[in-house]
């Protein structure tokens, strides 16, 4: 099984702050790597696939990059509705893996 | 509206059977891979099992294997998570989701129905 790590777990910032999340995948997944944010009580909704492609709808201070094994979630500006856990799901092969999540808090 | 809606979630003992289904709507049901995807009270995201758009593959995370089916009625739109011998280790929230492709990302999901396994 592939295994997926974010980080950091926990990260602490202002609105108005660039942040960015990490994912490692334990080996190889090309570009299929995807992004999801999720608030409490509520299903993840998807913000990047393949890596770097934005999904419709999904604001452009959102962006990712990497390939292989390393990847990168950017929010250029953080907004107020941006505060929430956000996952990194690799879709190269069974069995899908997500990472534990990186949860964002208002500092 | 495209959405997805399950249901038949609840309280089981250990060992016990239960039955989930998603009913999706505002979009071509038959087009789409489905997919099963868990998450335990204050844990993360778990995929659990994928369905081709016939019904002519399935996945399953080995840790469902030979006691959860999934299984989908393109007819009526519909898809199900039939679950036997269930364990502690199974309560969660169960979500549906939509995938474009075989080992998809999940760009529309139901908001869940809740299992809990306990005596």
């Amino acid at each position: 099984d592939i295994q997926m790590t974010q980080s950091p777990s926990t990260l602490s910032a202002s609105v108005g702050d660039r942040v960015t999340i990490t994912c490692r995948a334990s080996q190889s997944v090309s570009n299929w790597l995807a992004w999801y944010q999720q608030k409490p009580g509520k299903a993840p909704s998807l913000l990047i696939y393949k890596a770097s492609t934005l999904q419709s709808g999904v604001p452009s201070r959102f962006s990712g990059s990497g390939s292989g094994t390393d990847f990168t979630l950017t929010i250029s500006s953080l907004q107020p509705d941006d505060f929430a856990t956000y996952y990194c799901q690799q879709c190269n092969s069974y069995p899908i893996t997500f990472g534990q999540g990186t949860r964002l808090e208002i500092k | 509206e495209v959405q997805m809606v399950e249901s038949g979630g609840g309280l089981v003992q250990p060992g016990g059977s239960l039955r989930l289904s998603c009913a999706a709507s505002g979009f071509t049901f038959s087009s789409y891979w489905m997919t099963w995807v868990r998450q335990a009270p204050g844990k993360g995201l778990e995929w659990v099992a994928d369905i081709k758009q016939d019904g002519g593959e399935k996945y399953y995370v080995d840790s469902v294997k030979g006691r959860f089916t999934i299984s989908r009625d393109n007819a009526k739109n519909s898809l199900y998570l039939q679950m036997n011998s269930l364990r502690a280790e199974d309560t969660a929230v169960y979500h549906c989701a939509r995938g474009l492709r075989i080992r998809s990302e999940f760009d529309i999901w139901g908001q869940g129905t809740m299992v809990t396994v306990s005596s």
